[in-house]
């Protein structure tokens, strides 16, 4: 079955540091790697995604992710954070076969600090 | 990206009482996903909509509980029945919009108090 782990339940940068947040997955083959963030008081909002070729991809609000298959890792990062970044954020997974709904980490949240 | 919009954005309820939650998209989707966030934890799929055929529940969510509508391609609907302080959560709808990738957007979620 799948899964995915986010191992920091909460994370806390300085404003303007760089950041790099978790994220395992557990699936057969190479499945479709997403990233959302969840603002206070919001809905869900997809920063990117990866589906095949180009292993680091590229994102909304300066975000990036790199996919690493030997690591069975999909980190997400951002070079220098800023306060509005505080916020939950979701890593998830879906298999390439079709028809089959997201499976969610349980999230880290991000708290940002002058 | 699929615009999703559901009703109502909040809700303070009744122990007993049920509330019916409306998905409404601004395209054709096949499938359509309801979730459930509980407070501070991540989002549990309830069940898969398909337009035309009967949803699809996960383990522990059952249709007497959480009974789902999908008259059509762009609309849905979930009704959390008898409800319970445990069902206080939010509630997303989510569309997966299929093609040559595959993304899913979710609505911005019902947020429910149950008392």
């Amino acid at each position: 079955a799948q899964s995915v782990t986010q191992p920091d339940i909460h994370i806390t940068v300085s404003e303007g540091a760089s950041l790099e947040l978790r994220c395992n997955y557990s699936y057969g083959a190479t499945p479709y790697l997403f990233w959302y963030v969840q603002s206070p008081g919001q809905g869900l909002q997809l920063l990117l995604k990866y589906f095949s070729g180009d292993t680091l991809v590229q994102g909304i609000k300066g975000f990036e992710a790199e996919f690493k298959r030997s690591q069975s890792s999909f980190n997400l990062r951002k070079p220098s954070v800023h306060w509005s970044d505080a916020a939950e954020y979701f890593c998830a997974v879906v298999g390439n076969s079709g028809n089959t709904p997201l499976v969610f980490g349980k999230g880290t949240r991000l708290s940002v600090i002058a | 990206s699929a615009v999703i919009s559901q009703k109502p954005s909040r809700d303070i309820c009744q122990r007993g009482t049920s509330l019916t939650i409306q998905c409404q998209v601004d395209s054709q989707v096949t499938m359509m996903f309801w979730y459930r966030q509980q407070p501070g934890q991540s989002l549990t799929l309830i069940a898969t909509a398909n337009q035309g055929s009967e949803a699809t529940y996960e383990s522990g969510f059952v249709i007497d509980k959480f009974p789902i509508s999908r008259p059509n391609l762009t609309f849905s609907t979930l009704t959390v029945s008898n409800m319970s302080p445990e069902d206080s959560s939010i509630y997303l709808c989510s569309v997966d919009q299929r093609g040559n990738q595959e993304t899913q957007y979710f609505g911005p979620g019902t947020r429910l108090l149950v008392l």
